[in-house]
């Protein structure tokens, strides 16, 4: 089975509202983590990153929040805007020689006006 | 346009024709991947490369081939295409030291 997963596979908030969209993992060899946001039509892209090595980062109005020790990534979206509507993916990269992300299957995040 | 490039967009092809699908990217990066999404499965690696002339298998390779003569290019094939190989095909590149990959707009395949 995939060793990335998402608990909620879709996340409904109000405009302005946070929002939080939760990923488990279950490989404790990843060396980093990325969520992606994928817009219809389009393909995935990039959001943030966090190294294994962090607890936290913050970029402009999102936070990835990683938590070893259950195997746990989040992401936070402040204030969350209606162009915020997409499919976010978790992603890992195992650290073996191949230097390719395996990915969860998705949170759809709708966000109502 | 710099970027990475997906041709064609749409596809739509019968079972047991072989079908390419190409992949462009302008930043020379070395890695360049493959993938597969459908419903369900999020994204799927079928093929990576760490550079011209260097490839692997991922976790859905059976029934593709890839190749990658020159760095910039990573097309991918299908042999003889089944059913099951309808999905939405996405190309990625990514540098060397580097953590983001770019995604390309994707190809969306249909075998009939």
């Amino acid at each position: 089975g995939e060793s990335v997963g998402l608990h909620l596979p879709t996340l409904s908030v109000q405009e302005g509202d946070n929002s939080i969209i939760n990923c488990a993992y279950s490989n404790s060899a990843s060396d980093y983590f990325i969520w992606y946001k994928q817009e219809s039509g389009k393909g995935p892209q990039f959001i943030i990153d966090i190294r294994s090595n962090m607890d936290k980062r913050q970029g402009q109005r999102v936070t990835v929040l990683l938590n070893k020790t259950v195997k746990h990534l989040s992401l936070q979206i402040a204030a969350t805007q209606p162009g915020d509507s997409a499919v976010y993916f978790c992603a890992e990269n195992i650290d073996t020689g191949r230097r390719a992300l395996t990915f969860g299957s998705g949170t759809r995040l709708q966000v109502q006006p | 346009d710099a970027g990475i490039t997906q041709s064609p967009r749409y596809k739509i092809t019968e079972t047991g024709r072989q079908v390419t699908l190409m992949c462009h990217q302008t930043w020379s990066h070395s890695y360049m991947f493959w993938y597969r999404q459908d419903l369900g499965h999020g994204l799927r690696l079928i093929y990576y490369s760490a550079a011209a002339d260097i490839t692997d298998k991922g976790e859905v390779s059976d029934g593709y081939v890839v190749s990658r003569s020159k760095t910039e290019n990573f097309p991918l094939t299908l042999e003889s295409a089944t059913r099951s190989q309808t999905s939405v095909y996405f190309c990625a590149s990514r540098d060397r030291g580097q953590t983001e990959a770019f995604f390309g707009q994707g190809t969306r395949l249909t075998v009939v």
